[in-house]
């Protein structure tokens, strides 16, 4: 069964970066057949898709956040990593990793569904 | 790219039916077969349960079921059950390889 679990500092600081990791076990994340993404819940609001990436380190961002995230893979290690710099409080949230399942159309990368997820690791940004 | 629109709050007594509506925009629901919901219970992780519009992950009961004209897509709940209380969300493919995700709604269970 597949499971995901995230990991990293529970505080950053404001303006600082903040950085976490997702290691998949029960699978290889080298499948052809699956993004692996990250998504953010801040405090008693809704789902925030932050970005995705495959095997290969191909990534795609949501544009609102493009600018400070960077998402990278290691496949020796079964695990991707997030990035997103320059926090601010706004960027305190439950984020979490799940798998991406997509499909692709020649060189078009078509999102579907995101499952399983992982449990989830509160940031909170404050000095 | 805009958060999809949830209505923030609905209710139904048990054994009845609910539906949960998802409004986007022709460049993501309208446009995509690619609707998921997911239920989230408090301080968990959020749950797959329809994915593509209407089909049910194994295990899912079938009293949930998804449906979905021009750029809103529906989430029907039959059956309510007090376990069926939680938050849900639904997520669509919105294109250039980016998903976005509704505001969500939480159920009560009368």
């Amino acid at each position: 069964q597949l499971q995901l679990q995230e990991s990293g500092p529970g505080l950053v600081k404001p303006s600082e970066t903040l950085s976490l990791t997702c290691t998949v076990s029960g699978g290889s994340i080298s499948s052809s057949s699956y993004y692996w993404g990250w998504i953010r819940q801040p405090p008693g609001k809704g789902l925030e898709w932050i970005g995705s990436i495959y095997y290969s380190g191909s990534t795609y961002y949501n544009p609102s956040l493009k600018s400070r995230v960077t998402i990278s893979v290691d496949t020796s290690k079964n695990q991707f990593s997030l990035k997103l710099s320059s926090v601010t409080a706004a960027d305190t949230a439950v984020y979490y990793c799940a798998r991406l399942m997509i499909t692709i159309f020649g060189v078009v990368i078509i999102n579907n569904w995101f499952d399983p997820w992982g449990q989830g690791t509160l940031v909170t940004v404050s000095s | 790219q805009s958060a999809l629109t949830q209505p923030a709050s609905v209710s139904g007594s048990p054994g009845q039916s609910i539906t949960i509506s998802c409004t986007g925009t022709s460049s993501d629901v309208g446009s995509y077969n690619l609707v998921s919901w997911y239920q989230q219970h408090p301080g968990k992780a959020p749950k797959l349960m329809i994915y593509e519009v209407s089909k049910r992950p194994s295990g899912v009961s079938n009293r949930f079921s998804g449906s979905k004209s021009g750029n809103t897509a529906s989430l029907t709940i039959s059956g309510l059950q007090a376990e069926d209380e939680a938050d849900y969300y639904c997520c669509s493919y919105a294109g250039s390889s980016t998903s976005v995700f509704g505001g969500g709604t939480k159920l009560t269970v009368l």
